[in-house]
């Protein structure tokens, strides 16, 4: 069974701070994701890696993925209260099905 | 975008009823999902369809089944609702070559 370990679970900071949250795993993924989930609202997908040693940017959020492809990290610069929610990893299994396994997720409070 | 919705955001349910959720998604993804979400155990897989009549048991299936009928559409029933399935419940839909999934707005089932 793979698992997907997300450290911190909850995390408070100061509006305009930096953070990181991490996802990993003793096992080797094909891809990816993080999505955000909003309190009372299903998790909306941000963003897929698949190269081992990828980063993407979405505005304010870099995202990496390890060389190994057994982990991955979400760093947020100058953190706003709408980056407020919980952040959730999930990793597609190499040559599996369509199914994830996700994370346990971080939880994620920006102080204005 | 894709759009994935639920039949109902807040639903509350006697023991011992028959429950019905059901899921429209609207972007001819062949794969589907039933996931509920618990405070400290992340989402956890139900089921899952990857075709029309087709499906697979989850991580955790006993107590539900699923129908799936039309390729837009994935039903999840709770055949004898008991106290310990009060909990989120969450659709997600996905295309046959990406593992990216995307999620309706949930459930929130009670059952008293």
């Amino acid at each position: 069974t793979q698992l997907l370990e997300q450290s911190p679970q909850f995390l408070s900071i100061q509006e305009g701070e930096n953070l990181t949250v991490y996802c990993n795993s003793s096992s080797v993924f094909s891809s990816l994701q993080w999505y955000r989930q909003e309190p009372g609202e299903g998790p909306v997908l941000l963003v897929t890696v698949v190269t081992g040693g990828e980063v993407k940017k979405l505005k304010r959020l870099t995202f990496q993925f390890g060389d190994a492809r057994k982990d991955s990290s979400l760093h947020i610069t100058a953190a706003q209260p709408g980056d407020t929610g919980l952040y959730l990893c999930a990793g597609a299994a190499p040559f599996g099905n369509e199914k994830l396994t996700f994370g346990t997720g971080t939880r994620l409070t920006i102080i204005p | 975008d894709v759009k994935v919705t639920q039949s109902s955001r807040y639903l509350v349910k006697r023991t011992g009823e028959k429950v019905f959720l059901e899921c429209v998604q609207d972007m001819d993804h062949e794969n589907m999902f039933w996931y509920r979400q618990d405070p400290g155990l992340g989402l956890r897989l139900i089921y899952f369809s990857y075709d029309v009549k087709m499906k697979e048991k989850g991580d955790i299936p006993e107590g539900y089944s699923v129908s799936r009928e039309k390729k837009e559409r994935f039903s999840l029933i709770l055949e004898s609702a008991s106290t310990n399935q009060t909990s989120m419940y969450l659709c997600a839909s996905g295309d046959w070559l990406a593992y990216e999934q995307y999620f309706g707005p949930g459930t929130r089932l009670t059952v008293t």
